[in-house]
């Protein structure tokens, strides 16, 4: 089965400065990997995937993804965190569960917290 | 318009209960799923239905019974609630797509608490 690890629970960063939260990710065959964000008492946001190509990925919010195959890897970053950007944060792998139909295994999500 | 409507947005009930929480998606999608995440924040899948099949997941008790009686709608029922079952459940639909574009589209949540 395909998994994917996020290996730290929380993440803290200062205001202004870069982020990164991490995922690790483990497939078989090719890897199709995304970031999902939820904010408190909300349903979780689609940010960006990885399918094919640049190993670097632009999604909303200014977001943007590192796919490194080498190190099977698919870290989130931001150059400027804002706190707004607290929230919750999932990556996740598609994989074929059966009958024609696909579903996203998602990673146990890691805290982020922005500090003013 | 809200894509993806679940209702209620909370509900408190005791063991042995039976519940139901409706789901309705105006995208137009194909598929719809049932998420259960708990109280570590850990998102799990239940199911995933589409026009042609219902996909159970094994691990999810035979008490929990997806029920979609058109595609713009899957209800989930939970039969003699159990304690372990308190939780916040997400619904989300999706295209039928290939891996490649599997986006999908939550609502916002169902927080179940069991006393």
């Amino acid at each position: 089965a395909q998994s994917v690890a996020q290996p730290e629970d929380q993440v803290n960063v200062a205001e202004g400065n870069p982020l990164t939260v991490k995922c690790t990710y483990s497939v078989s065959g090719n890897p199709y990997l995304f970031w999902y964000v939820q904010y408190p008492n909300r349903g979780l946001q689609f940010l960006l995937k990885y399918i094919t190509g640049d190993n670097l990925v632009k999604g909303s919010y200014g977001f943007e993804a590192e796919f490194n195959k080498s190190q099977t890897s698919f870290h989130l970053k931001k150059p400027s965190a804002l706190v707004s950007d607290s929230a919750l944060y999932f990556c996740a792998v598609c994989e074929y569960s059966g009958a024609g139909s696909y579903q996203l295994t998602f990673g146990k999500g890691t805290k982020l917290s922005v500090i003013p | 318009d809200t894509a993806v409507s679940q209702t209620p947005k909370y509900l408190v009930t005791q063991m042995g209960n039976d519940k139901s929480i409706k789901c309705e998606q105006n995208l137009g999608h194909d598929t719809m799923y049932w998420y259960k995440q708990d109280s570590k924040k850990f998102l799990k899948i239940m199911f995933s239905y589409n026009n042609k099949e219902l996909i159970i997941n094994e691990t999810v008790p035979n008490r929990f019974s997806p029920k979609s009686p058109d595609k713009a709608h899957l209800n989930l029922h939970i039969n003699s609630l159990e304690l372990g079952d308190s939780a916040v459940y997400f619904c989300a639909s999706s295209q039928e797509l290939d891996e490649s574009n599997e986006k999908l589209f939550f609502g916002s949540g169902t927080q179940l608490s069991v006393l």
